[in-house]
């Protein structure tokens, strides 16, 4: 019962290189999120998809791509990344009923030096 | 924008005790409402889940809505060390989730 994963747990990059996170989910849910986590900024809504080949922008978005080919699969871009993209990334799964009960991956701490 | 605001804490309650919790929310039509639990370094877990007013039990968790006050609370009885983490307020808006920043919880032995 692998759930909800997410690699690589920890990163370190360096400005202006491209790097993916990766999320991956076993319950067939339709949605999935990406948020990251900030101190003094709680979890922020990065992208959210609602099913395969459907991606919508939430609360963060610049800066970010993201794709869905596959209903399991939700991986997470930074194109050229910057040191403000420093944070805890979480992706999360949902089959939207009960109002969006979301559950989590572990999380990917992402450095960028 | 919509918001969700929870007060940052720590908010340091003794073992046993009642620990309150609470959130309030910008949106009117939000119909579902979520308490999160998150230790530190780990992922948020949900702990309650609550769509009408009024209260609704689980064990220790007591959550209550009122949508008229815009408000929903979490409190947790017999408080235990294990309590001890950051808890956040979700609210579902359209088909997306809304989380306040959380309200750091510390139980004192």
């Amino acid at each position: 019962d692998a759930g909800i994963t997410q690699s690589p747990r920890y990163k370190i990059t360096e400005t202006g290189r491209q790097v993916t996170l990766m999320c991956h989910q076993t319950w067939s849910h339709s949605y999935m999120f990406w948020y990251r986590q900030d101190l003094g900024h709680g979890l922020r809504l990065i992208y959210y998809s609602a099913a395969a080949d459907i991606t919508d922008k939430g609360e963060v978005p610049d800066g970010y791509v993201v794709s869905r080919s596959k209903t399991e699969n939700f991986p997470l871009t930074l194109e050229s990344a910057t040191r403000s993209q420093t944070s805890v990334y979480f992706c999360a799964s949902s089959d939207g009923q009960g109002g969006q009960v979301q559950y989590f991956g572990p999380g990917t701490r992402l450095t960028v030096t | 924008q919509k918001e969700v605001e929870q007060n940052s804490g720590p908010l340091s309650v003794p073992e046993g005790a009642i620990a309150s919790l609470n959130c309030t929310y910008s949106d009117r039509v939000s119909q579902s409402f979520f308490w999160y639990r998150q230790y530190s370094g780990k992922s948020p877990e949900l702990i309650m889940s609550i769509y009408s007013n009024g209260d609704k039990e689980d064990g220790r968790f007591t959550a209550q809505l009122n949508k008229a006050s815009q408000y929903v609370s979490l409190l947790i009885r017999d408080s235990q060390p294990s309590d001890s983490a950051t808890y956040l307020c979700a609210v579902n808006i359209e088909d997306k989730i809304i989380f306040g920043k959380g309200t750091r919880l510390h139980i004192l032995p």
